[in-house]
């Protein structure tokens, strides 16, 4: 119930192409997702969040997409940049909660 | 661009010890955590802390461990005792009141205990 599963594990794409990550969850008190992203050597950086009142949320070239009765939610990157390789981590958090639960995190290549 | 600092970035330690990770969380957010991440690992939650009192621990927040605000920036976490298995990299993050929920988390420290 508490556990955030996050899909693939290694991701590569060529430069210009979509990358997308899929993360689902099974406890529907959890009510904010977000996306960390880590680069070697460095923490988590917050990217982009989500509320399960909205079914997308786009910043710049990211995307989140979220299916409340799927209860799915996944991060898409457009255009992806060499500069986008890195650890992507999804999240999520109950309001009555301070902790963030952790998916396992997905590596990114984007190849040149 | 204000951010969470840690310190040291490595801890080496023989099991047994004690050691003291360190914090300067942003300077104006009043709510404070910390993570750690076995290597491989997921990310693990270990214990928030508002207004000088713990709000919220894992089951991983045992006796060993204990977190102090010693003045009004540093933010610290001391393991007793430390052992082969608590050897990874120790997150600490914090957020504001304004969006308690934003958590944002410094470079880590990686503790290896031998």
């Amino acid at each position: 119930q508490q556990q955030v599963k996050q899909s693939p594990q290694s991701l590569i794409v060529q430069k210009g192409g979509i990358s997308i990550i899929n993360c689902a969850y099974e406890n529907t008190a959890f009510d904010y997702f977000p996306w960390y992203q880590q680069f070697p050597g460095k923490g988590p950086a917050l990217l982009i969040a989500i509320r399960p009142d909205v079914s997308e949320k786009k910043e710049g070239r990211f995307t989140i997409s979220f299916n409340k009765s799927a209860k799915q939610f996944s991060l898409h990157i457009m255009d992806s940049q060499p500069g986008d390789s890195a650890t992507y981590f999804c999240a999520a958090r109950k309001d009555s909660n301070y902790q963030l639960i952790w998916g396992a995190g997905t590596k990114l290549i984007i190849k040149p | 661009e204000p951010e969470v600092t840690q310190t040291p970035s490595h801890q080496v330690t023989q099991m047994g010890q004690e050691v003291i990770l360190r914090c300067v969380p942003i300077s104006n957010h009043l709510y404070f955590y910390w993570y750690r991440q076995i290597l491989g690992q997921k990310v693990e939650f270990l214990v928030s802390f508002y207004n000088n009192e713990i709000s919220e621990k894992s089951e991983i927040f045992d006796d060993q461990f204990s977190v102090e605000r010693p003045d009004g920036s540093n933010f610290t976490l001391k393991i007793r005792s430390t052992k082969l298995e608590d050897s990874a990299m120790y997150f600490c993050a914090s957020s504001s009141p304004v969006s308690p929920h934003e958590q944002y988390f410094g470079p880590g420290t990686r503790l290896t205990v031998t």
